[in-house]
């Protein structure tokens, strides 16, 4: 069965500070996708990455980056230097298959507030 | 494009009552499905649909009925609203998996 745990509930940093938010899944395919996804405090899912499984190399967007590591079924997502807008509820999320085109197993999301 | 559209955005229902949650997208996505948030549950899939005329449920399908007639529109329906389904619906669609577009969502209240 597929399964995605993001063990931080809540993180708080200050500002200007990096963070890493953790994500482990489990799953019985070779072939899948992660996910992450940001709910700011207005509440809609804000998309930020997709990555499939035969992809480990590391990705960046900006302050963004991501570390996909098959080994450890591991898929972490890093902030550099944190600001006030990063604020907000982050969700792992996985989708076995091919496609990447099946239901999404989300894990319960962890809390992230930057503080000024 | 719209893209996925929700109706309405919040809802109160008395225990019993019955209502529709409208989900529809421009996108011309075969994907489609509906997700539950609670407080510290994250998502948890609804029902689901490949296409029209085609639904299949996910984790928590009790109490609620899908139904895909078109391509664009993925109605979900609460038969006889209950508190435990006090929570916040979005629906999302998808076309080749590259990224699920969700909707803005629905706060529905069961009293």
């Amino acid at each position: 069965a597929q399964k995605v745990t993001q063990a931080q509930t809540e993180i708080s940093v200050v500002e200007k500070e990096d963070v890493t938010l953790d994500c482990v899944y489990e799953t019985r395919d070779t072939t899948y996708y992660l996910f992450w996804y940001k709910q700011p405090p207005s509440g809609e899912l804000v998309f930020l990455i997709r990555r499939n499984s035969f992809d480990e190399q590391n990705e960046i967007s900006g302050r963004y980056s991501w570390n996909f590591q098959k080994s450890t079924s591991s898929f972490n997502f890093t902030i550099t230097a944190s600001q006030v807008v990063d604020s907000a509820v982050y969700f792992c999320a996985l989708s076995e298959g091919d496609s990447g085109n099946t239901p999404l197993v989300f894990g319960k999301g962890t809390r992230l507030s930057v503080i000024a | 494009n719209a893209g996925v559209t929700q109706t309405p955005k919040f809802q109160v229902l008395k225990t019993g009552q019955s209502m529709t949650l409208q989900c529809a997208q421009d996108m011309n996505h075969e994907y489609m499905s509906w997700y539950r948030q609670d407080p510290g549950m994250g998502l948890r899939l609804i029902h689901y649909s490949v296409g029209a005329g085609i639904t299949d449920q996910g984790e928590v399908p009790n109490g609620y009925n899908v139904s895909r007639s078109t391509t664009e529109d993925f109605p979900l329906r609460l038969l006889s609203a209950a508190p435990s389904q006090t929570s916040v619906y979005f629906c999302a669609s998808s076309y080749d998996g590259n990224e699920q577009f969700f909707g803005p969502g629905t706060r529905l209240t069961v009293l």
